[in-house]
């Protein structure tokens, strides 16, 4: 199975801060990877689709970067509303496994 | 608009069994893959299942094989997850989740609720 891993865990920023959050897989899965918002008690949004791909109707402070074993997601200017779990996947070969998660708190 | 409405969960023994729905609308459902993801309480996501279109091919994570059976009836707009011997390790939020064009998963249900406990 492919390893999905996420850095930080936890980060603390303030409203207007750039963000940057990291996700490693175990092997080469191209650009295969999306990343997903998720606020306690919803179901999770998709944002970036295909590493870089912004999804319909997400905000273009929104960016995906990376391929092959190493990607990013950066919040150009963080948001009240941009508070929340963040999670990447591999859609590059089943189990389609999901990263542990980065949460973004307000500092 | 995509809409995906999940039932069926509740409360259910160690060892018993759950079928979950989910009834689609808003797309030309059998064009589209779909998938089950799973969220114990507390914890991250975990994708569970995987069926095509035609339903085939259809994949399982390995902590449900064997135990699960995804299915699809394309004429209802409806997909299932048949959940057998289940354990708590199994007690979570499962959603129903669509699969877009490198298989992302593109719209998701608000998600039902299965307990296992005795």
């Amino acid at each position: 199975d492919i390893q999905m891993t996420q850095f930080p865990s936890s980060l603390s920023a303030s409203v207007g801060d750039r963000v940057t959050m990291t996700c490693r897989a175990s092997q080469s899965i191209s650009n295969y990877l999306n990343w997903y918002q998720q606020k306690p008690g919803k179901a999770p949004k998709l944002l970036i689709y295909a590493a870089s791909s912004l999804q319909s109707g997400v905000p273009s402070r929104f960016s995906g970067s990376g391929s092959g074993t190493d990607f990013s997601l950066t919040i150009s200017s963080l948001q009240p509303e941009d508070f929340a779990s963040y999670y990447c996947q591999q859609s590059y070969r089943t189990p389609y496994t999901f990263g542990p998660g980065t949460k973004v708190d307000i500092k | 608009e995509v809409q995906l409405v999940e039932s069926g969960g509740g409360l259910v023994q160690p060892g018993g069994s759950l079928r979950l729905s989910c009834a689609a609308s808003g797309f030309t459902f059998s064009s589209y893959e779909m998938n089950w993801v799973r969220q114990a309480p507390g914890k991250g996501l975990e994708w569970v299942s995987y069926i095509s279109g035609s339903a085939s091919p259809i994949y399982y994570a390995d902590s449900v094989k064997g135990r699960f059976t995804i299915s699809r009836d394309n004429a209802k707009n409806s997909l299932y997850l048949q959940m057998n011997s289940l354990r708590a390790e199994d007690t979570a939020v499962y959603y129903c989740a669509r699969g877009g064009s490198i298989r992302q998963i593109d719209y998701w249900g608000q998600g039902t609720l299965v307990t296992v406990s005795s």
